[in-house]
């Protein structure tokens, strides 16, 4: 089955930095990826997502990048503020797949 | 649209003892999944389903039966419930039949099994 991995497990940015998570895949069949965010407490919510045909994808101070070849792909925070403070997921899935999620990365923004 | 309801939010059960939980959703979402969360482990998937009448195993199954009757249905049953089945519980939703697009969550039920 898929394997998802993520990294850093633990993230902390002064506010106004940027930052960067990546997972990596293994199963080559897997086609879509979304990134979810977690508050405390919440629900996990969708943020951001790319499809295998497309290399990068922006919404305002969010992108997603993916590499097929390698199997991995990145999300990417801009301008960080202290409101992006979450846990952040990334998923593999696609076609009659599961959706196979990362262990998450806990992001503290630092004001 | 409620989204995806999930009843119920806190609950505290006894090892042995059996309960169903309860996910329901008004957006006509054929695919359908619950997942386990524990601290450091990320969201496990227990059972999906891709449409009425049809369910498959995630990778953490046992201990957990689930039926899909209807489209807005599809309840996550605990047989006989162990204090390893303590956890915070999600359904989750998406469009189509597949795992092509983004899940909406429920706002999930924490179970303590003592």
């Amino acid at each position: 089955g898929e394997n998802v991995e993520q990294h850093p497990s633990t993230l902390s940015v002064q506010e106004g930095d940027s930052a960067v998570i990546k997972c990596t895949y293994s199963d080559s069949a897997s086609n879509y990826f979304p990134w979810y965010k977690q508050e405390l407490g919440k629900r996990p919510q969708l943020i951001i997502d790319i499809r295998s045909n497309v290399g990068e994808k922006k919404d305002q101070r969010i992108a997603v990048t993916l590499n097929k070849t390698a199997k991995h792909f990145s999300l990417h925070i801009t301008e960080t503020q202290p409101e992006d403070s979450a846990v952040y997921f990334c998923a593999a899935g696609g076609g009659y797949q599961k959706v196979t999620f990362g262990i998450g990365t806990k992001l503290q923004v630092i004001p | 649209n409620a989204g995806v309801t999930q009843t119920p939010k806190f609950q505290v059960l006894k090892t042995g003892q059996s309960m169903t939980l309860q996910c329901a959703q008004d957006m006509n979402h054929e695919y359908m999944s619950w997942y386990r969360q524990d601290p450091g482990m990320g969201l496990r998937l227990i059972h999906y389903s891709v449409g009425a009448g049809i369910t498959d195993q995630g990778e953490v199954p046992n201990g957990y039966n689930v039926s899909r009757s209807t489209t807005e249905d599809f309840p996550l049953r605990l047989l006989s419930a162990a204090p390893s089945q303590t956890s915070v519980y999600f359904c989750a939703s998406s469009f189509g039949q597949g795992a092509n697009y983004g899940y909406t969550f429920g706002s999930g039920t924490r179970l303590t099994v003592v």
